[in-house]
């Protein structure tokens, strides 16, 4: 099983449209989970970091179940400029490899007019 | 004001050469990384530097040698370039090691190395 697995999409969906990512994750010590977004040939940005208690900025919620080691992110009306590639991102903490961030492959999304 | 600046930001080169690809930060940070990404898109850590010191070295080969003169600085050289060195390769910093959710990495703009 791969350290982190997302659906690469892409999920293409109209201006306006509720749209939801899942993510899951294999090591159950992992302790942070983040939202990452990455436009086309650009770098990654953080988008959010997921708390246990789930959390929410503006249109963008996150949600963590670490019963089930899973993650998600929902965006809502969305725009045009939501479309790009977002990273599902969980810590290592094997062996106490501070500082390790694990990337799933991304899931893309394409908001259309 | 470039946060996290890396030079060049495309390098095409024959197999077999020696390159170096620079980073910079000026957010004052104390830790930085090099990932790579491949065409694949998978992001993988390649090492990390605290206060100059090497944290982590992920298997990578050792043709790859992450040198810093300054904790502003991580550079990264590779020897002996082959053709699945092909990639972008992206810096990072943050202001402490560890992945804790108040400790976001900010990524430079990549470097995209093509290895003929």
């Amino acid at each position: 099983r791969k350290e982190v697995e997302q659906d690469p999409g892409p999920f293409n969906v109209p201006e306006g449209a509720t749209v939801a990512f899942n993510c899951t994750y294999s090591n159950s010590a992992s302790q942070s989970f983040f939202w990452y977004r990455q436009d086309c040939r650009k770098e990654p940005k953080l988008l959010m970091s997921v708390y246990s208690s789930g959390n929410e900025d503006g249109r963008f919620t996150a949600q963590l179940n670490r019963a089930s080691q899973y993650i998600s992110l929902l965006i809502r009306d969305s725009k045009l400029s939501d479309s790009a590639t977002y990273l599902c991102v969980v810590n290592n903490d094997y062996g106490g490899s501070q500082g390790n961030l694990i990337f799933g492959k991304g899931t893309k999304l394409s908001v259309k007019p | 004001d470039t946060a996290v600046s890396q030079t060049p930001k495309y390098l095409v080169t024959q197999m077999g050469n020696d390159k170096s690809i620079k980073c910079e930060q000026n957010l004052g940070h104390d830790t930085m990384y090099w990932y790579k990404q491949d065409s694949k898109k998978f992001l993988k850590i390649m090492f990390s530097y605290n206060n100059k010191e090497l944290i982590i070295n992920e298997t990578v080969p050792n043709r790859f040698s992450p040198k810093s003169p300054d904790k502003a600085h991580l550079n990264l050289h590779i020897n002996s370039l082959e053709l699945g060195d092909s990639a972008v390769y992206f810096c990072a910093s943050s202001q402490a090691l560890g992945t804790s959710p108040y400790n976001e990495q900010f990524f430079g703009p990549g470097t995209r190395l093509t290895v003929l």
